[in-house]
């Protein structure tokens, strides 16, 4: 069955500072791949949407990119903010024109002032 | 512009009595509909989803079953919970073309005493 990780540990970084997440997969083959942002007790917010033929997809402060070969998508956000904190959240795409999620179980990511 | 309502929020139900989440989409037609539960320190696993009116897909077999009455109407119910129930309940809605990132509502946290 489709395996996604996520690392489970959380991420401490400074503000200011590069966070870099990482999403891996195994026995599949997406048509793409997302990006959510969850905050304690709140529903996933949407963030990015990248396609297996895309390398890479930025917005704003956000960049995406998708290795189809390494079955890896790494989540970059440059210049973070306290305000970035959060639990972000991949998912992997499945079941055609369904348009059905399998997410992973989300990196929680702690910016310091 | 599209608007998902979930409720209730909160939910505290005994074992063995019946339960019904309600979820709607306003703004658009023919939605992508989703039920998800995620449980403490896990990601979020797909129960349910449906593509039109009155067509419900089961993602697990479990205690739990969806209907669609109306186009933008999505509803969980539960004969009787199990204490395993417990968990936060998602609903969200996608495009029913095109890939598109999914929609969350703000979740029923439930806990089954």
């Amino acid at each position: 069955s489709q395996k996604i990780e996520q690392n489970s540990e959380a991420l401490n970084i400074q503000e200011g500072k590069t966070a870099t997440l990482t999403c891996n997969y195994t026995n599949y083959s997406p048509a793409y791949l997302q990006w959510y942002r969850q905050d304690p007790g709140r529903g996933p917010v949407f963030l990015l949407l990248i396609r297996e033929n895309e390398k890479e997809k930025r917005k704003e402060r956000l960049k995406v990119t998708f290795d189809t070969t390494l079955k890896q998508s790494l989540f970059h956000i440059t210049a973070s903010q306290p305000a970035d904190s959060a639990t972000y959240l991949c998912a992997l795409s499945y079941g055609g024109a369904t348009n059905k999620l399998i997410f992973g179980t989300g990196t929680l990511l702690a910016v310091q002032p | 512009s599209q608007t998902i309502h979930q409720w209730p929020a909160t939910l505290v139900q005994p074992v063995g009595s019946p339960l019904s989440l309600e979820c709607t989409v306003e703004g658009t037609s023919n939605p992508n509909l989703y039920w998800y539960r995620q449980a403490a320190g896990r990601g979020l696993q797909l129960l349910f989803y449906s593509v039109g009116i009155g067509q419900i897909s089961s993602e697990v077999p479990q205690n739990l079953s969806a209907s669609r009455p109306q186009d933008r109407q999505f509803i969980l119910s539960s004969k009787k919970l199990l204490l395993s129930d417990s968990g936060f309940y998602l609903c969200a809605w996608s495009r029913d073309t095109g890939n598109y990132g999914y929609t969350f509502g703000s979740g029923t946290r439930l806990t089954v005493v």
